[in-house]
């Protein structure tokens, strides 16, 4: 059965440092690895995705993400925060066998402070 | 091009009443997706449909709902009975045409639905 774990139910960092989201699956199979923001009362935008090749993968809004198949990770990262980077991030999963559904985790709310 | 367009964005209803909240895939989609955002929590897979045809159900509710996507017309998540305990955000995504599609969902802004 495919899941997805976001440890961290808040992230905390101030404005201009560095940015970690973490996230961690478990899939059958290939697993295609995505992000998603979400701000209030709106729906899910995409971020970025892992679908294969190079482990690091840049994405929208300055936004980049790692794979690591070792340890099953695929934690999401900015170098330096902005105030508007505050929103709800979920990551997401998808395996190669088995069904196509995508499977989100619980979601990771970070706040960047001014 | 229009994205994916869900209506109405707000429902009341009082317990017992039936509740249906419609989606509209993006231009050449063939596959929709509904998900369920109770409050601080995350997206709870419910079901995965394409036109006239029902791929994965496992997320639904075994009574009160039920999804549709005709071949004519918008995809339909539909709950009876609603109980306080349905009030949450329903979120619609769509897919291009392919099982084996790779990429990310596209969602719609959300069906809010509350029930008194």
């Amino acid at each position: 059965a495919q899941s997805v774990a976001q440890p961290e139910d808040q992230v905390n960092v101030a404005e201009g440092n560095p940015l970690t989201v973490k996230c961690t699956y478990s899939v059958s199979g290939n697993p295609y690895l995505f992000w998603y923001v979400q701000y209030p009362n709106r729906g899910l935008q995409f971020l970025l995705k892992y679908i294969t090749g190079d482990n690091l993968v840049k994405g929208s809004y300055g936004f980049e993400a790692e794979f690591n198949k070792s340890q099953t990770s695929f934690h999401l990262k900015k170098p330096s925060a902005l105030v508007s980077d505050s929103a709800l991030y979920f990551c997401a999963v998808r395996g190669d066998t088995g069904g196509f559904k995508t499977i989100f985790g619980a979601g990771t709310r970070l706040f960047v402070k001014a | 091009n229009a994205g994916v367009m869900q209506n109405p964005r707000h429902l009341v209803r009082r317990r017992g009443q039936e509740a249906r909240l419609r989606c509209s895939p993006m231009k050449g989609h063939s596959h929709v997706y509904w998900y369920r955002q109770l409050p601080e929590e995350g997206l709870k897979f419910m079901v995965y449909l394409q036109k006239e045809n029902i791929i994965d159900e496992s997320g639904m509710p075994k009574e009160r709902f039920s999804a549709e996507f005709p071949k004519e017309g918008p995809s339909i998540l539909r709950i009876q009975q609603v109980v306080r305990g349905d009030s949450a955000a329903y979120f619609c995504a769509s897919s291009p045409p392919a099982r084996s599609y790779t990429g990310e969902l596209f969602f719609g802004e959300g069906s809010r639905l509350t029930v008194l």
